[in-house]
């Protein structure tokens, strides 16, 4: 069971556009982490916010942790093939304990 | 540096059966985590080690165990499988106990039979 809910699931967009994946819970974290994870990899960790309200911008990628650190959202600009990938979104309620999501499936098109 | 390695990366096995799986985390790393990658769906907490010990248990049955090495290397043992134990298992490293910054391995692909 998916405690974090990530939307949307799956999202196809041309090369050149702007997109915007979301991350929600009813709980609270004491962070959030988005990963961006590769067909035969594990996931890689492009982010850790801390803070409610936090903003952290990395590169063409802005991440941005709700108020209540209840959700978060990753928005990419001017998006590109090297982009496409599994984005998962993972919560941390306790120092050792960290729930992902089931993760957005983005496609970006030549 | 060398990275989070893991052992076999692809697995057959057929149910009843047990299997063991590796990692090694990144030299200097402590902790190690194991997750469960079913297709489709996002990775899920095992277990968590620290210092040899166990920090951190998921929600799986006891048909799944592991333990850490002086090394601070890991195994991940899973008995009498089942088909639905078929997934992508993944191992992550960390410095110390706090997993807000950890680094996956590849993983092991489990197909269960």
């Amino acid at each position: 069971t998916q405690l974090l809910e990530q939307s949307p699931q799956f999202l196809s967009i041309q090369e050149g556009e702007n997109l915007t994946v979301y991350c929600n819970s009813s709980s609270v974290f004491s962070s959030l982490q988005w990963y961006r994870q590769e067909p035969g990899e594990g996931p890689v960790l492009l982010v850790t916010v801390v803070t409610g309200g936090e903003v952290k911008k990395l590169k063409r990628l802005t991440f941005q942790f709700g108020d209540a650190r209840k959700d978060s959202s990753l928005h990419i600009t001017a998006a590109q093939p090297g982009d496409t990938g599994l984005y998962l979104c993972a919560g941390s309620y306790n120092n050792n304990d960290m729930r992902f999501g089931a993760g957005t499936r983005l496609t970006v098109k030549p | 540096d060398a990275g989070v390695t893991q052992s076999p990366t692809h697995l057959i096995k057929t149910r009843g059966q047990h299997v063991t799986l590796r990692c090694s985390p990144i030299s200097g790393h402590k902790s190690v985590s194991w997750y469960q990658q079913v297709l489709g769906q996002g990775p899920q907490f095992i277990f968590q080690y620290y210092e040899k010990e166990e920090r951190g248990r998921g929600n799986f049955p006891d048909r799944f165990s592991a333990r850490q090495f002086p090394n601070y290397s890991s195994e991940l043992n899973v008995n009498a499988l089942l088909l639905g134990d078929s997934a992508l298992y993944l191992c992550a490293s960390s410095l110390g106990v706090r997993v807000e910054t950890q680094y996956f391995g590849p993983g092991t692909r489990l197909l269960v039979l």
